[in-house]
């Protein structure tokens, strides 16, 4: 079964600095890998997806994520963080048939 | 273009009562997703739907847990009866019927019951 990992319940970063949230990956074959973010009372939006092609995929809000085929790991960066950045961040994969299985998800906190 | 409407947008609830949730999912996106989140938890898929047709049911607790996509647009999820455990968040999404593709998601609806 596929599945992600995020090994990180919350992530703390000053506005301004890089931040990095983390994910690996566990499947067969090749992954389909997405990003959303959950802001308080909202729905999952869209950041960004790794289907093929250039490891580091570029998505909303200055998001950016690499694809590692050797460390198995798909990480979320962005290069400055943001107050407003703060949110619930997860990683899923995606199964045959378009499903999304999500990590647990990691709480960003940027502070001011 | 509108987004992914749920509602209600909160229900509390007593064990062993019903409940309903319904979804309107993007103009044109034939796949639709029932997920539950609970709260420390990704969430988790219920359902998925192809136009009317079911394509992935198997982790929906048939039991007590039935959804439905008539005409092939709007859906509704029941539980009927209803546990402590089932206080989640239920989220619903649609896509288009592409390999691969995002899935759009709605604010779902946060379940309490007591």
């Amino acid at each position: 079964a596929q599945s992600v990992a995020q090994p990180e319940d919350q992530v703390n970063v000053a506005e301004g600095n890089p931040l990095t949230v983390k994910c690996t990956y566990s499947v067969s074959g090749n992954p389909y890998l997405f990003w959303y973010v959950q802001y308080p009372n909202r729905g999952l939006q869209f950041l960004l997806k790794y289907i093929t092609g250039d490891n580091l995929v570029k998505g909303s809000y200055g998001f950016e994520a690499e694809f590692n085929k050797s460390q198995t790991s798909f990480h979320l960066k962005k290069p400055s963080a943001l107050v407003s950045d703060s949110a619930l961040y997860f990683c899923a994969v995606m199964e045959y048939g378009n499903k999304l299985v999500f990590g647990a998800g990691t709480i960003l906190r940027v502070k001011s | 273009e509108a987004g992914v409407a749920q509602s209600p947008r909160y229900k509390i609830i007593e064990k062993r009562q019903s409940v309903a949730f319904w979804c309107n999912p993007i103009s044109g996106h034939a796949t639709l997703y029932w997920y539950q989140q609970i709260l420390g938890q990704g969430p988790k898929l219920l359902i998925q739907f192809q136009n009317n047709g079911v394509v992935d049911d198997s982790q929906l607790p048939k039991d007590r847990f039935s959804a439905e996509r008539l005409k092939g647009v709007d859906s509704t999820l029941k539980i009927q009866p209803a546990k402590l455990e089932d206080s989640a968040v239920y989220l619903c999404a649609s896509s288009l019927p592409r390999m691969n593709t995002e899935a759009f998601f709605g604010q779902g609806t946060r379940l309490t019951v007591v």
